[in-house]
């Protein structure tokens, strides 16, 4: 069963302090993972999308990358406007548009 | 930014009636989702839909539910006779074509009481 597991589910920073968050994914044949940031009561805003092994993106203060197993959504010297909770999504095989998403990592960061 | 947009943001309504979610997709968009998220946990896919017929659909997405899209810019969600754990945020979502990276709007907070 296609399945995606994130890690930590809560992460407290102090300004500045870089870190990075996991996610793990178990899927026969990945299209795309994808990361999105969610704020309290809104919509996923998308941030990245990686396809293949090795690959990564940069936007700002955050980095994506992508192994077979996993991926890492690293933040440099983060501002307490990146506080937020960061999801985690798949998209397997060729039959399917659906995304897959994980619980997500809620973090907080304070000044 | 085009954005989707989600009309009503909360809506509040009583166990067995039927409610209508709205959304206006982007404008030059092909692909047409709805997802879901009850309170802490994680975002569930219900349907997707294209050239005006569903392509797939979740198994939350029984014969309870329905998807519309009534002319060139709206894109609907219908529930016929809610239930206290349909209660959730359900975000509407597009893509274009070719292209993974969806965009959601804001949701719809719905309440069953």
């Amino acid at each position: 069963e296609d399945q995606v597991t994130q890690s930590p589910e809560a992460l407290r920073l102090q300004e500045g302090e870089s870190s990075s968050l996991n996610c793990s994914y178990t899927v026969s044949g990945l299209r795309g993972l994808f990361w999105y940031r969610q704020d309290p009561g809104k919509g996923p805003e998308f941030l990245f999308t990686l396809y293949s092994a090795g690959e990564e993106k940069e936007k700002e203060r955050l980095k994506a990358t992508l192994t077979k197993k996993e991926s890492f959504l690293h933040i440099t010297a983060p501002k307490p406007e990146d506080s937020a909770t960061y999801l985690c999504a798949v998209q397997a095989p060729r039959n399917t548009d659906k995304l897959i998403f994980g619980t997500g990592t809620r973090l907080q960061v304070f000044p | 930014e085009p954005e989707v947009t989600q009309t009503p943001s909360h809506q509040v309504t009583q166990m067995g009636q039927e409610v209508i979610l709205r959304c206006v997709p982007i404008s030059n968009h092909l692909y047409f989702y709805w997802y879901r998220q009850i309170l802490g946990q994680k975002v569930e896919f219900l349907v997707s839909f294209y050239n005006n017929e569903i392509s797939e659909k979740s198994e939350i997405f029984d014969d309870q539910f329905s998807v519309e899209r009534p002319d060139g810019s709206n894109f609907t969600l219908k529930i016929r006779s809610t239930k206290l754990e349909d209660s959730a945020m359900y975000f509407c979502a597009s893509s274009g074509q070719g292209s993974y990276g969806y965009t959601f709007g804001s949701g719809t907070r719905l309440t069953v009481v």
